[in-house]
C-alpha cells in the first residue's frame, strides 16, 4: 500500500522569503504525486502534478516541485512567498485501487506566513 | 469546463438524525466520483469511491453510505449520525482517462 509523509506540520516564513515543502512517498511502482492547498473552510486545489517525464514541474500560482526517485520524495517550493501563500497544504500520492484511480494524502503542512 | 457542486455548505445536526450531502459534477460523463471526510486536525480519508451508476466501493467501515442515482451525481447519506461523524466532507472526481482529482467545496459537518 502507498503511504505519504509529511514531516512538518506547521512551517512559518516571512513573506519574501523562499519556501520548502517536504513530502516523501512509498509507493512499490512509479508514482504519480499531487500537490494540493486548502484555504481555511474551503476545498482543495491542485498546484501541480507529476505523472512522469521531467522531474521538475511548474504549477500554479509560482510553485515547483521536484521529483527525486532515489529519496522517494516530492517537496514543493516557491522562491518567494506572498502573504496569500498562507493555508495548508497536501502532499499526495496516486494508485489504482480497483478499477478508479485513487490519491492517498498526507497528514497536511501548515504554512504560516508573517508580514 | 467541468464544475463540481456540493451541498449543503455547512449544517448542524443532532445525534440520531439522518445525512444526506449531494454532490453534482456538470461539464464531463461518466467521472470517477468520490466522497473524503477531513476530521478536525487530520488528513484526508477517502469515504467512497464510484466509477459508474449504482456502482459503489467503500473504503472505511462505518455508519455512513454512499449512492449514485445518475451519472453526474453522488450523495453522502447516514441514517444515524455518531458524534464522531463530524467533520470536513469533500466531494471529487476525476476524468476515466485521467489521474487528476478534483475537489469541491466541502460541506462541514457539526454533530450535536
Amino acid at each position: 500500500a502507498q503511504s505519504v509523509t509529511q514531516p512538518d506540520i506547521h512551517i512559518t516564513v516571512s513573506e519574501g522569503a523562499s519556501l520548502e515543502l517536504r513530502c516523501n512517498y512509498s509507493y512499490g511502482a512509479t508514482p504519480y504525486l499531487f500537490w494540493y492547498v486548502q484555504s481555511p473552510g474551503q476545498g482543495l486545489q491542485l498546484l501541480l502534478k507529476y505523472f512522469s517525464g521531467d522531474t521538475l514541474v511548474q504549477g500554479i500560482k509560482g510553485f515547483e516541485a521536484e521529483f527525486k526517485r532515489s529519496q522517494s520524495s516530492f517537496n514543493l517550493r516557491k522562491p518567494s512567498v506572498h502573504w496569500s501563500d498562507a493555508a495548508e497544504y497536501f502532499c499526495a500520492v496516486g494508485a489504482f485501487s480497483g478499477s478508479a484511480r485513487q490519491l492517498t494524502f498526507g497528514s497536511g503542512t501548515q504554512l504560516t506566513v508573517l508580514p | 469546463s467541468q464544475t463540481i457542486h456540493q451541498w449543503p455548505a455547512t449544517l448542524v445536526q443532532p445525534v440520531g438524525s439522518p445525512l444526506s450531502l449531494e454532490c453534482t459534477v456538470e461539464g464531463t460523463s461518466n467521472p470517477n466520483l468520490y466522497w473524503y471526510r477531513q476530521a478536525a486536525g487530520r488528513g484526508l480519508q477517502l469515504l467512497f469511491y464510484s466509477v459508474g451508476i449504482g456502482q459503489i466501493s467503500s473504503e472505511v467501515p462505518q455508519n455512513l453510505s454512499a449512492s449514485r442515482p445518475q451519472d453526474r451525481q453522488f450523495i453522502l447519506s447516514s441514517k444515524k449520525l455518531l458524534l464522531s461523524d463530524s467533520g470536513f466532507y469533500l466531494c471529487a472526481w476525476s476524468p476515466g482517462t485521467e489521474d487528476t482529482i478534483y475537489f469541491g467545496e466541502g460541506s462541514w459537518l457539526t454533530v450535536v
